[in-house]
């Protein structure tokens, strides 16, 4: 089983709607990342949080430690939201372990 | 302040060749890394660096070298290329590599082996 396990893997949606995508990992944590690679290749922190929830703009993210779970929601998505979402436990050693990504496509 | 500056952007290589993978941040950061990112994978970590003089391995470290003699620079050699190696590789910075600190990542090398 992954350490990191993320769903959907890929989600299509139009343009508006309310996205949410979930995170569960099954090591212990001190704190969870949420990144964004854009189709061009680039990745981006989007948030780092270790409890309950963070916002930046029209992303929000939450995070529950008991249940080992976080979940980054996207009101009025956009097709400029549209890229691949990475949930990472960081470590110094390992660097993650990542979750695979979910492609996110919004259409107009 | 330019953030991390990875080149080049790609590049093609012939089994057996050698080639370096310049990295390089001006934030003043402690930590460095490589990944590489393979379809249906999540990222995984090939070295580290926690500063100058300072490198470990990761998860996936054969086939690779790294060295880390200033602060700012911290190169990925491949040292006999192999197909396994084609990839898109990523070096990433932070401050200390603490687990609340934020990473920031170059934008990629997309690698080809042939």
């Amino acid at each position: 089983k992954n350490e990191v396990e993320q769903s959907p893997q890929n989600l299509t949606a139009q343009e508006g709607e309310f996205i949410t995508i979930n995170c569960s990992y099954s090591v212990g944590i001190s704190a969870l990342h949420w990144l964004q690679q854009h189709p061009g290749g680039g990745i981006v922190s989007l948030f780092m949080l270790s409890s309950g929830k963070k916002k930046h703009g029209r992303l929000i993210a939450t995070i529950n430690i008991q249940e080992k779970h976080s979940s980054l929601h996207i009101t009025a998505s956009h097709p400029r939201d549209s890229a691949v979402y990475i949930c990472a436990v960081p470590s110094r050693e390992r660097g993650g372990p990542f979750g695979k990504g979910t492609k996110l496509t919004v259409n107009p | 302040n330019a953030g991390v500056t990875q080149t080049p952007k790609f590049q093609v290589l012939k089994t057996g060749q050698s080639m370096t993978l310049q990295c390089a941040q001006d934030m003043n950061h402690e930590y460095m890394s490589w990944y590489r990112q393979d379809p249906g994978m999540g990222l995984r970590l090939i070295h580290y660096s926690v500063g100058a003089g300072i490198t470990d391995q990761g998860e996936v470290p054969n086939g690779y070298n790294v060295s880390r003699s200033t602060t700012e620079d911290f190169p990925l050699r491949l040292l006999s290329a192999a197909p396994s190696q084609t990839s898109v590789y990523f070096c990433a910075s932070s401050y200390g590599g603490r687990d609340h600190t934020e990473a920031f990542f170059g934008q990629g090398t997309r690698l080809t082996v042939v």
